[in-house]
């Protein structure tokens, strides 16, 4: 079984529209993330949230706007879509917020904005 | 800002050779590091985490510690053509990754 699945794996959509991704895990973790990777390959982490609360939010367009329906689910829905937001977006979760806390990433989204 | 630096290679090791990868990070309150593998259109993977000073080992892999020169790095003992990826450091407290360094294994 998949411990992080996300879909749809692949994403092609024009400018303006408003998509979402969506990202479960079966682990019993606590803690979930969305991270941006670029085309340079810089992985980058959007939100975090423990039991469904929000506990980061890094600089990013309020276009993206993360929901957690259970702690089990982190999905990101994105507004207005620009051509930079063509990336691949990565769910990870986590047992805890703990220094020694692994994160189990998901296999990706890829988001391409034309 | 945070920061987390890696040289982006590719480093280049014949098969059998010791790879050593490099990482260092501007926090100096930065208490746990995380190296991850990630290969062409994968998502990253663990291989190992650190947060003492000196060395951690797992089979081949060997993280060090310097928190005093705020450096971690990795060694990958007997590389295998198979290891060949992207090595990603990350800082666990504040979810911040490095740029990541690709490793040529050539057979």
């Amino acid at each position: 079984d998949t411990a992080v699945s996300q879909t749809p794996k692949y994403l092609v959509t024009q400018m303006g529209n408003d998509k979402s991704i969506k990202c479960e895990q079966n682990l019993g973790h606590d803690t979930m993330y969305w991270y941006k990777q670029d085309s340079k390959k810089f992985l980058k982490i959007m939100f975090s949230y423990n039991n469904k609360e929000l506990i980061i939010n890094e600089t990013v367009p309020n276009r993206f706007s993360p929901k957690s329906p259970d702690k089990a689910h982190l999905n990101l829905h994105i507004n207005s879509l620009e051509l930079g937001d063509s990336a691949v977006y990565f769910c990870a979760s986590s047992q805890a917020q703990g220094e020694t806390d692994t994160q189990y990433f998901g296999p990706g989204t890829r988001l391409t904005v034309l | 800002q945070k920061e987390v630096e890696q040289n982006s290679g590719p480093l280049s090791v014949p098969e059998g050779a010791i790879a050593s990868l490099n990482c260092t990070y501007s926090d100096r309150g930065s208490q746990s590091f995380f190296w991850y593998r990630q290969y062409s259109g994968k998502s990253p993977e663990l291989i190992m985490f650190i947060y003492s000073n000196g060395d951690k080992e797992d089979g081949r892999f060997t993280a060090q510690l310097n928190k005093a020169s705020q450096y971690v790095s990795l060694l990958i003992r007997d590389s295998q053509p198979s290891d060949s990826a992207t090595y990603l450091c990350a800082v666990k407290g504040t979810l911040t990754f490095g740029k990541g360094t690709m490793l040529l294994v050539s057979p």
